[in-house]
């Protein structure tokens, strides 16, 4: 079966840095385009990130774009999201979840999340 | 950015009766919408994709309906497993999220 495993969070100063990693397994991990979606403490979801399947399209929402990176290693069936110059804002529960075969499309599968907290 | 709007924030609704959410788009999405459940602790889980196609494993009585920029969820009759917070989300530009609907136990 499809599962999705988080790791990587923990707390981190303000302008600190932090690498998140997605474990994938139960499914063709190089077919699939994978997203970052995070909420805050009590608040909803947003998405932070999309990669495509070869690495070739990568985009960020505007909240997090020059600060943070997505990429992924298809031969390790890993998704990751190095986050940098971290901010109080940041502060989330952070899910990677499955995209869409071929192109942006709806989540089937979600991560458990890992939970990034910025704080002094 | 395409902007989702959810109504209501929060809705009481008795078990075993039905409860419609509504998910409003500020511009047309086609019909590049889904729907998720997520409960405390837990992450989201897919419940509706192409604005009313149900997910796999997803009871009949979640439904699905709309398109352009209105959408609606409806579940038929409300089951204690089912009170909890239920998101829309476009996929048509990018994504984005509605902030969510409370269903509560009236």
């Amino acid at each position: 079966q499809v599962q999705l495993v988080e790791s990587g969070g923990g707390l981190v100063q303000p302008g600190g840095s932090l690498r998140l990693s997605c474990a994938a397994s139960g499914f063709t991990f190089s077919d699939y385009y994978m997203s970052w979606i995070r909420q805050a403490p009590g608040k909803g979801l947003e998405w932070v990130s999309y990669i495509s399947s070869t690495s070739s399209s990568i985009q960020y929402a505007d909240s997090v774009k020059g600060r943070f990176a997505s990429s992924r290693d298809n031969a390790k069936n890993s998704l990751y999201l190095q986050m940098n110059s971290l901010r109080a804002e940041d502060t989330a529960v952070y899910y990677c979840a499955r995209d869409g075969r071929y192109s942006s499309s709806w989540y089937s599968y979600w991560g458990q999340g890992a939970l990034v907290t910025v704080s002094s | 950015e395409i902007v989702m709007t959810q109504s209501p924030a929060t809705l009481s609704v008795s078990p075993g009766e039905r409860a419609t959410l509504s998910c409003r788009a500020s511009q047309s999405v086609s019909s590049n919408l889904a729907w998720y459940q997520q409960k405390p602790g837990q992450a989201p889980r897919l419940l509706i994709y192409g604005a009313s196609i149900r997910a796999t494993g997803i009871p009949a009585r979640f439904s699905g309906s709309g398109s352009g920029t209105e959408f609606t969820l409806t579940i038929s009759s409300l089951q204690s497993e089912d009170f909890a917070v239920y998101y829309c989300q476009q996929y048509n530009n990018w994504y984005t999220f509605g902030q969510g609907t409370k269903l509560e136990i009236k």
